[in-house]
């Protein structure tokens, strides 16, 4: 099972910062909170990661609280082309040897 | 540039048939996996492999089967294709180091 608590669903209008939140509040010491999003029909496709400090690349920035119970996906300026279901996941170190475990994820809509 | 490819991308066959699907990556990854994708479920784990002679079952591993017998390719079949089998089928790569998995396209299977 999937070891996070993620909203179904959510709007943000076109321009404005996406904040997605996430909880998972059994996170082991080792585990590092995970983000992909998936596109309409496409595969998935992997945004960023992190363990306790905040992450920030091209396409978005995380913010991990100081217990790690939970997490925030920040797109700054959402486009249409955002619109997708996000999903968080929980995983143990930085190995790609450790199969994803999906949950229902949020299905974040842009609106123009 | 270094890809993951899957195919057939859409096939539709009849109850009772082997089918076949291939995935194909060329960035040399250890680690592969296939997942199904139905509405209500998610993204759930099939199968998956280590490497070369490794392959391991997931969460629904029942009537499906993989072989591992090089780095590039990790074919899915299933042995005797039923109705609960049509889904949109996604394969994915990684290294071990990272944790980044790289997903296909999908490929869309429906058992009539």
């Amino acid at each position: 099972d999937a070891k996070t608590t993620q909203p179904t669903s959510m709007d943000c209008a076109e321009g404005r910062a996406a904040n997605l939140p996430c909880n998972h509040s059994t996170i082991s010491g080792n585990e590092y909170v995970y983000w992909y999003r998936q596109i309409h029909s496409q595969g998935p496709q992997y945004i960023i990661h992190g363990l306790k400090n905040n992450e920030t690349n091209e396409m978005a920035s995380l913010i991990i609280t100081e217990d790690r119970k939970s997490s925030t996906l920040i797109l700054p300026h959402a486009t249409l082309r955002d619109t997708a279901v996000y999903y968080c996941i929980v995983r143990v170190a930085n190995s790609g040897n450790t199969p994803l475990v999906f949950g229902k994820g949020t299905r974040l809509s842009v609106i123009a | 540039d270094a890809e993951i490819t899957q195919s057939p991308r859409h096939k539709i066959t009849e109850t009772g048939r082997q089918v076949t699907l291939a995935c194909h990556q060329t960035w040399n990854h250890n680690n592969m996996f296939w997942y199904r994708q139905d509405l209500g479920h998610g993204l759930r784990l099939i199968h998956y492999s280590y490497g070369v002679q490794d392959t391991n079952k997931g969460e629904v591993s029942d009537g499906y089967s993989v072989s591992r017998s090089n780095t590039e390719d990790l074919p899915l079949t299933l042995e005797s294709a039923a109705s609960s089998q049509t889904s949109v089928y996604f394969c994915a790569s990684s290294r071990t180091e990272t944790g980044e998995l790289f997903f296909g396209e999908g490929s869309r299977l429906t058992v009539l």
